[in-house]
């Protein structure tokens, strides 16, 4: 069974300053991976997603993931934070591209003026 | 890009009825839906995945006469919380996947509140 760690419920960081945000998973087959971001009260949107082929993913706002998969990792990054990307963010694994995701436990982003 | 809504999306209800949310998909048709709960602060949880005229697939811990699902059209899923208790209380958030597409799609949410 596939599963999902995010290191880290609480990150702050300044504004203009970097974010990394830290996933590794665990799966048996190739891995399909997933950041969403979830404002409070809200419902979930996809930041990105990797499931083949060129391992540097970039999504929207400023959002890029690497899969490592000799560390089966997945971390988040953003050169510079914005008050705007302060929320929940989870990674999320599936067994392919039909199956149920399992999510991680979530990492709050906290930016600071 | 595709849309998916929920309706309501806040509920309070007392102990012992029954709501019912739906969970529709605006502008594709969604043969798999999820359903997902999350508590406060915490992460989702896959309570069950319903396949169009199909019965739905329920996780493990998940009671299917509490948590009644339906799934009767390519655009609308149904989640009915029956006898509900305080201890259902919980943020509803259900995603839609269509025919040749293994992203899903996700709902605003339902905050569901049993007094």
């Amino acid at each position: 069974a596939q599963s999902v760690t995010q290191l880290g419920s609480h990150v702050s960081v300044s504004e203009g300053a970097l974010v990394l945000l830290r996933c590794n998973y665990s799966s048996s087959v190739p891995p399909y991976l997933f950041w969403y971001v979830q404002y409070p009260n809200q419902g979930l949107q996809l930041l990105l997603k990797y499931t083949t082929g060129a391992t540097l993913v970039k999504g929207i706002n400023g959002f890029e993931a690497e899969f490592k998969k000799s560390e089966t990792s997945f971390h988040l990054t953003k050169p510079s934070a914005h008050m705007s990307d302060a929320a929940e963010y989870f990674c999320a694994v599936s067994e392919g591209g039909f199956q149920k995701l399992v999510f991680g436990t979530g990492t709050r982003l906290l930016v600071s003026p | 890009g595709a849309v998916v809504s929920q309706h309501p999306s806040w509920v309070i209800c007392k102990s012992g009825t029954s709501v019912k949310i739906e969970c529709r998909s605006l502008d594709f048709q969604a043969t798999t839906m999820f359903w997902y709960r999350q508590f406060p602060k915490q992460s989702l949880m896959l309570m069950a995945t319903s396949n169009e005229g199909s019965k739905a697939t329920y996780e493990q811990g998940v009671e299917k006469d509490k948590f009644l699902i339906n799934h009767a059209s390519l655009t609308l899923s149904t989640l009915t919380v029956t006898s509900a208790h305080p201890e259902d209380s919980s943020f509803y958030i259900c995603s839609a996947q269509g025919r040749n597409s293994y992203e899903q799609y996700f709902g605003p949410g339902t905050r569901l509140t049993v007094t």
